[in-house]
């Protein structure tokens, strides 16, 4: 079946340090991936997607780009802020239209 | 255009009861899936539905149950309360095709407590 694994937290960085989470997939055929972000007490967020490898997505200066060679699909961002303090999922969908998540990461971002 | 809406927000119930929760889609959205979250599980697949129908299931018992209606909302029922039954169970809505389609939005979720 399919699956996700993602670098395990907690990650407390310092506001504008360059962040990277890890996260790796496996799953038959052509998956399309996701990164999710739960702010406290909230649903997920979309944050960004790629369909298709070597897909980059990107949204509010996060970026990660569909690695088939590695089945990797990366987090990263510049420069975080404090309001960046959330949990991120990274999550694949296949053929069979369900979601599949990875445990989640949380980051805490201090001023 | 209005996100995913789920109520109740926060629901109490006591083992053995039974509980319905509801979720209303983004208008247009065919598709509704449902996820139970807890601290030790994760993030896991309840059941989707499309056009009224099931179309997808996750490994959870019969107590677990769902429908959706005409206008898409959906529901989901669990009956005879466990204490591990206690979680936040999110209903996402997707237009229901195939490809850039399959992104699904989440809504704030309903925290159900089990006592």
């Amino acid at each position: 079946g399919n699956s996700v694994t993602q670098m395990e937290g907690p990650v407390t960085l310092s506001e504008e340090a360059f962040l990277t989470i890890n996260c790796t997939y496996t799953a038959t055929g052509y998956p399309s991936l996701f990164w999710y972000v739960q702010y406290p007490g909230e649903g997920l967020q979309l944050l960004l997607k790629a369909t298709k490898a070597d897909d980059k997505g990107s949204n509010k200066g996060f970026e990660a780009t569909y690695r088939k060679e590695t089945t990797s699909f990366h987090l990263e961002k510049g420069s975080v802020q404090v309001s960046d303090s959330a949990v991120y999922f990274c999550a694949l969908i296949g053929s069979a239209r369900q979601l599949t998540f990875g445990s989640g990461t949380q980051l805490t971002v201090l001023p | 255009k209005a996100g995913v809406t789920q109520t109740p927000r926060y629901l109490i119930k006591t083992r053995g009861q039974q509980v319905t929760l509801s979720c209303s889609p983004i208008s247009g959205h065919r598709s509704v899936s449902w996820y139970q979250q807890t601290p030790g599980q994760g993030l896991q697949f309840l059941f989707e539905y499309f056009s009224e129908t099931q179309r997808n299931k996750g490994n959870f018992p019969g107590r677990f149950s769902g429908r959706q209606f005409s206008n898409s909302r959906s529901e989901m029922n669990v009956s005879t309360l466990e204490l591990g039954d206690s979680a936040l169970y999110l209903c996402a809505s997707s237009l229901g095709g195939d490809g850039p389609t399959y992104e699904q939005y989440f809504g704030p979720g309903t925290r159900l407590t089990v006592t």
